[in-house]
């Protein structure tokens, strides 16, 4: 079965300072990696994912992963938050084929202080 | 589109009351999803859909809970008889087979809170 660990339940930063929220995965086999965001009362949205190809993946917002096998990670990052970057966000995780069971980490609260 | 729209958006009911949480996925999607958010156990997936057949509903807590969907554009999640541990925000979401060479992208509606008192 697939599990997403990330490593840090809140993050506080300081506005335009950068940001990385951890993620590791554990799978047996071939995966494909997201990243969610929720902002309060609402549902989650998409920000990045990872299929194949480059490791390097941009998504919306400016923020963007890397996605190291070898480490078994897919940290997110930006280089410069806004005070609207206040949300939780997700990583994810599902088989590259079979059952399309999305499985989710604990979250990360993104705090950003003026 | 609308996007995925689920009702009520918010419930209070009593211990022991039914519970009918609803969903109406993307027009098109053929994968549907019920997960159940709580603050000591994050997001859970609780069953899920493909082509209106339930694919995996090894998630679903237990007895009291049942999810249908009676054809492609509609998807109820029902809990009989509710209990205040059943308090928490339930998300649909949709997804349509991306094929080959994809991955199945899910979007999310906006939650039902649920609280049981």
């Amino acid at each position: 079965a697939q599990s997403v660990t990330q490593l840090d339940s809140q993050v506080p930063v300081f506005e335009e300072a950068p940001v990385e929220l951890r993620c590791n995965y554990s799978s047996s086999v071939s995966v494909y990696l997201f990243w969610y965001v929720q902002y309060p009362n609402q549902g989650l949205q998409l920000l990045l994912k990872y299929l194949s190809g480059s490791t390097l993946v941009k998504g919306i917002n400016g923020f963007e992963a890397e996605f190291n096998k070898s480490q078994t990670s897919f940290h997110l990052r930006k280089p410069s938050v806004h005070i609207s970057d206040t949300a939780e966000y997700f990583c994810a995780v599902i088989k590259a084929q079979g059952a399309q069971k999305l499985v989710f980490g604990q979250g990360t609260r993104l705090t950003i202080n003026p | 589109d609308a996007g995925v729209i689920q009702s009520p958006r918010h419930e209070v009911t009593e211990m022991g009351q039914e519970v009918t949480l609803r969903c109406k996925p993307i027009s098109g999607h053929d994968y549907l999803f019920w997960y159940r958010q709580t603050m000591m156990r994050g997001l859970e997936l609780l069953i899920y859909f493909n082509n209106n057949v339930p694919i995996d509903d090894s998630g679903m807590p237990e007895d009291r809970f049942s999810a249908k969907m009676p054809n492609a554009s509609f998807s109820t999640l029902k809990i009989q008889p509710s209990e205040p541990r059943d308090s928490a925000v339930y998300f649909c979401a949709s997804s349509l087979t991306a094929g080959s060479s994809g991955a199945n992208v899910l979007t999310f509606g906006a939650g039902s809170r649920l609280t049981v008192l």
